[in-house]
């Protein structure tokens, strides 16, 4: 049974970076989609993007330019870097993977989330 | 992208009720619709994927279905640990992953 953490800073001040990392444990990060989905005070599931092992990375549109996404295989590790933070990021950050299985995919297994506050 | 519309946005429920909720999409994306629960501080769920097709070690009182663009999640007969969010995900295209808007189920 795969189980995934996050682990970084609760608190990020505005215009600055913020930095998460999901650690993977019970399975092997060189398989699947491991994917970043946050959920806004009063909002809903927002996706943030996917990163294979390989470094193939599949990103959301609206935050595209801010988002950068990276695994370390050696450390059965990936993380999330999202720039340039206002108070509209405050949110609870969920890693997770997605899983395809030759039809369709689904995030299988998630993270129990971290709350990131944007505030000076 | 694709819209999702979720409903109702919340709901209030007794335990060992029959309660539904309801996503549509904005265009057809055949069965590739997941369903997921989420309970504060916990790590959600899945309950549902590709429209009808249970997730291991869910309880069978949770079932899916629909195909095209309207999907439904009925749980047949509430349990207290089911009064949570619940939220719907099309997987038919990833640009972008897109969710419903969530549905609240509460204790009458």
């Amino acid at each position: 049974q795969v189980q995934l953490q996050e682990s970084g800073p609760g608190l990020v001040k505005p215009s600055e970076t913020l930095s998460l990392t999901c650690t993977v444990s019970g399975g092997s990060i060189s398989s699947s989609y491991w994917s970043w989905i946050r959920q806004s005070p009063g909002r809903g599931l927002e996706w943030i993007g996917c990163i294979y092992y390989t470094g193939r990375t599949e990103y959301n549109p609206s935050l595209k330019s801010r988002v950068t996404l990276s695994v370390d295989t050696s450390e059965n590790q990936f993380s999330l870097n999202l720039s340039s933070v206002t108070a509209a990021d405050t949110a609870v950050y969920y890693c997770a993977r997605r899983v395809y299985d030759g039809t369709t995919s689904r995030f299988d297994s998630w993270g129990q989330g971290t709350l990131v506050t944007v505030s000076s | 992208d694709i819209q999702v519309t979720q409903s109702p946005s919340s709901l209030s429920a007794s335990v060992g009720d029959r309660v539904t909720i309801t996503c549509r999409t904005s265009q057809n994306i055949a069965y590739h619709l997941n369903w997921f629960r989420l309970k504060p501080g916990k790590a959600p769920q899945l309950l549902i994927y590709a429209a009808s097709i249970l997730q291991s070690g869910v309880p069978s009182r949770f079932s899916g279905s629909g195909s095209g663009t309207d999907f439904t999640l009925t749980i047949s007969s509430l349990q207290p640990e089911d009064f949570a969010t619940y939220y719907c995900q099309q997987s038919y295209s990833v640009s972008p992953i897109t969710f419903g808007q969530g549905t609240r189920l509460e204790i009458k």
